[in-house]
């Protein structure tokens, strides 16, 4: 019930295509679901967030699409870019809750 | 400027003994993590400590022990340090969730703790 399940384990994307990352989850409670991007040797960095009342945020080059009836949110990176290599973690997290479930992240390569 | 720092920044030494990593944040947070990631990049939270109480203590063994001497700072203890417990160490610190609004919860994170144990 706690699992974050995130699909693919790694992608590789060519320069200007489109990355899609896909979680899905069991918790009905989890009431906020981010996005963090971490690249090599530093911390995750927090990318952008949803709220379930909403079915999607767009925030520059990154969407979030979500999708309550299924439990499942997905992250969309527009225009990829080198820069944009990291591992992406989703994450989910009750009302009020300071415990974050994160997924087993995704190893993107964007080819130049 | 630094939001979240660690010390060290890597950490080599042999079974059994025993180290301490440091964690600071100067954001006015109530709320401190430290969370493991393993060789294949998975996160997992360890603990949590809300205003010096702790508030999660996932399941780890006991040789583990968070220290929180004020809300800006939440240090980690081990003892006995085995050959699994090599990992990157994640430091983070949040204000306390809002209801609404906002980038609710967001956790910031510290550069990171790599630990070798040999």
């Amino acid at each position: 019930q706690q699992q974050v399940k995130q699909s693919p384990q790694s992608l590789i994307v060519q320069k200007g295509g489109i990355s899609i990352i896909n979680c899905a989850y069991e918790n009905t409670a989890f009431d906020y679901f981010p996005w963090y991007q971490q690249f090599p040797g530093k911390g995750p960095a927090l990318l952008i967030a949803i709220r379930p009342d909403v079915s999607e945020k767009k925030e520059g080059r990154f969407t979030i699409s979500f999708n309550k009836s299924a439990k499942q949110f997905s992250l969309h990176i527009m225009d990829s870019q080198p820069g944009d290599s990291a591992t992406y973690f989703c994450a989910a997290s009750i009302p009020a809750g300071q415990n974050f479930v994160f997924g087993p992240g995704t190893r993107l390569s964007v080819l130049p | 400027d630094t939001a979240v720092s660690q010390t060290p920044k890597y950490l080599v030494t042999q079974m059994g003994n025993d180290k301490s990593i440091k964690c600071e944040q100067n954001l006015g947070h109530d709320t401190m993590y430290w969370y493991k990631q393993d060789s294949k990049k998975f996160l997992k939270i360890m603990f949590s400590y809300n205003n010096k109480e702790l508030i999660i203590n996932e399941t780890v063994p006991n040789r583990f022990s968070p220290k929180s001497p004020d809300k800006a700072h939440l240090n980690l203890h081990i003892n006995s340090l085995e050959l699994g417990d090599s990992a990157v160490y994640f430091c983070a610190s949040s204000q306390k969730p809002r209801i609404s609004g906002g980038n609710y919860n967001e956790q910031f994170f510290g550069p990171g703790t790599r630990l070798t144990v040999l």
